[in-house]
């Protein structure tokens, strides 16, 4: 266990919903990371954020947002959920900006 | 930008031998990160190991132990007396340091496979 939280762990919905994943960092980060992993685009970073700014901006489209809130914990909303948006969504957390990141169980979101 | 290669899809040991996993990387800057990850069929992703660019010193945790080779920009990973525990897809990844902003750059995986 990594300490890392994730909710929910599966999520089904269908093309053009909206949907939030959620994410606690390990207690006492500060930043935290959103990552993808699909079968055709492999592990890819989305964003960063750090002590609630964002820091970092990955291969992240324009219908994804992220923010991370006062008690750090973080939200990801995907909109107009496309079938390609079928992935496993990672959290990961580390301690400060470049620190060694441990990543959450993570949100396996289904969109048919 | 950088690039993380795995060569290897797949990789058979038998319980108890060793295996090592290859990995290659493309960058242009002198202080990074290099890790190895492992995700078992649970999806979870769970740190193997971790190495400093600017230390000479391969990374050990216990059975697992890296060979870096930074001229070459070279990181294998060394499983050894593999258990059936180790049986996963690793993952190799690149971090820079002391960025304004840090991802982690991975590569495509290599799956392990522990015979009996």
């Amino acid at each position: 266990d990594s300490g890392v939280t994730q909710t929910p762990k599966h999520l089904i919905t269908a093309t053009g919903q909206r949907v939030t994943l959620r994410c606690s960092p390990r207690s006492g980060d500060l930043s935290v990371y959103w990552y993808q992993q699909s079968l055709d685009q492999g592990l890819q970073f989305l964003i960063q954020y750090y002590n609630g700014e964002e820091r970092a901006k990955g291969n992240i489209l324009e219908r994804f947002s992220a923010q991370q809130f006062p008690d750090l914990h973080s939200e990801l909303n995907l909109s107009s959920l496309e079938l390609g948006d079928s992935a496993l969504y990672f959290c990961a957390s580390s301690d400060d900006p470049v620190g060694t990141q441990y990543f959450g169980p993570g949100t396996r979101l289904l969109v048919l | 930008a950088q690039t993380v290669t795995q060569s290897q899809p797949e990789m058979s040991v038998q319980e108890a031998e060793t295996v090592t996993l290859s990995c290659t990387y493309d960058t242009s800057e002198s202080d990074y990160y290099l890790f190895w990850y492992k995700q078992p069929p649970s999806r979870q992703m769970i740190l193997v190991i971790r190495q400093e660019a600017y230390k000479q010193q391969n990374a050990t945790e216990n059975r697992f132990s890296v060979n870096f080779q930074k001229a070459a920009k070279s990181f294998s990973l060394k499983i050894s007396d593999s258990q059936l525990g180790d049986a996963a897809m690793y993952f190799c990844a690149y971090e820079r340091s002391r960025a304004a902003g840090n991802k982690l750059t991975f590569g495509g995986g290599t799956r392990v496979l522990v015979k009996p």
